[in-house]
């Protein structure tokens, strides 16, 4: 059963639109982590959000944590190519201290 | 540079072979995590330790195991390889024992394992 449903699975456009990836679950999280990955390396944490509501920016990159905590969503405005990789959500549960990653959204910017 | 060092990179290998990944945690940190990421399956929580103890443990199969010994490097073993164990293994490092919430983890470059 995948807990963190991310969509969509692929997004190509061009540079300098804006774009919004999301990240669902019907479970509640305690917090909801973004990462970024490029090919070969591993994953970078973007930005935790923990309290409902909660709205994080980072540079052009804009993150919001529903207000029920089960859903997150990144913004990303004048997207350039630099922004390509693979965008992985991740929520934490106090009650078991696991992480559950989502599949993540692969986002290509084409100059 | 996350600071966290695992090694092999890359490791190609037979079914029904055994290998071992290695991690070293950023300085200071006591706890280790290993994922592994398939193009299928995403990034799979499989384990946690934390100064020398199992702390927690996702879809870990049987035919793996772990360890962190005394320097707070971990090991990850894996016996009786299948060609669905072809993977990226990614171990991560965190100060505290609260690996999912509120903590932050640093990931690994990563191992490549080719199961032929």
């Amino acid at each position: 059963t995948q807990l963190l449903e991310q969509s969509p699975q692929f997004l190509s456009i061009q540079e300098g639109e804006n774009l919004t990836v999301y990240c669902n679950s019907s479970s509640v999280f305690s917090s909801l982590q973004w990462y970024r990955q490029e090919p070969g390396e591993g994953p970078v944490l973007l930005v935790t959000v923990v309290t409902g509501g909660e709205v994080k920016k980072l540079k052009r990159l804009t993150f919001q944590f529903g207000d029920a905590r089960k859903d997150s969503s990144l913004h990303i405005t004048a997207a350039q190519p630099g922004d390509t990789g693979l965008y992985l959500c991740a929520g934490g549960r106090n009650r078991d201290d696991k992480i559950i990653f989502g599949k993540g959204t692969r986002l290509h910017i084409l100059p | 540079d996350s600071g966290v060092t695992q090694t092999p990179k890359h490791l190609i290998t037979a079914t029904g072979q055994r290998v071992t990944l290695r991690c070293s945690p950023r300085s200071g940190d006591l706890s280790v995590y290993w994922y592994q990421q398939s193009l299928d399956q995403g990034l799979q929580f499989l384990i946690q330790y934390y100064n020398g103890e199992e702390r927690a443990k996702g879809n870990i199969l049987e035919r793996f195991s772990a360890q962190q010994f005394p320097d707070l490097h971990s090991e990850l073993n894996l016996s009786s390889l299948e060609l669905g164990d072809s993977a990226l293994y990614f171990c991560a490092s965190s100060y505290s024992p609260r690996g999912g919430a509120y903590n932050e983890q640093f990931f690994g470059p990563g191992t490549r394992l080719t199961v032929l």
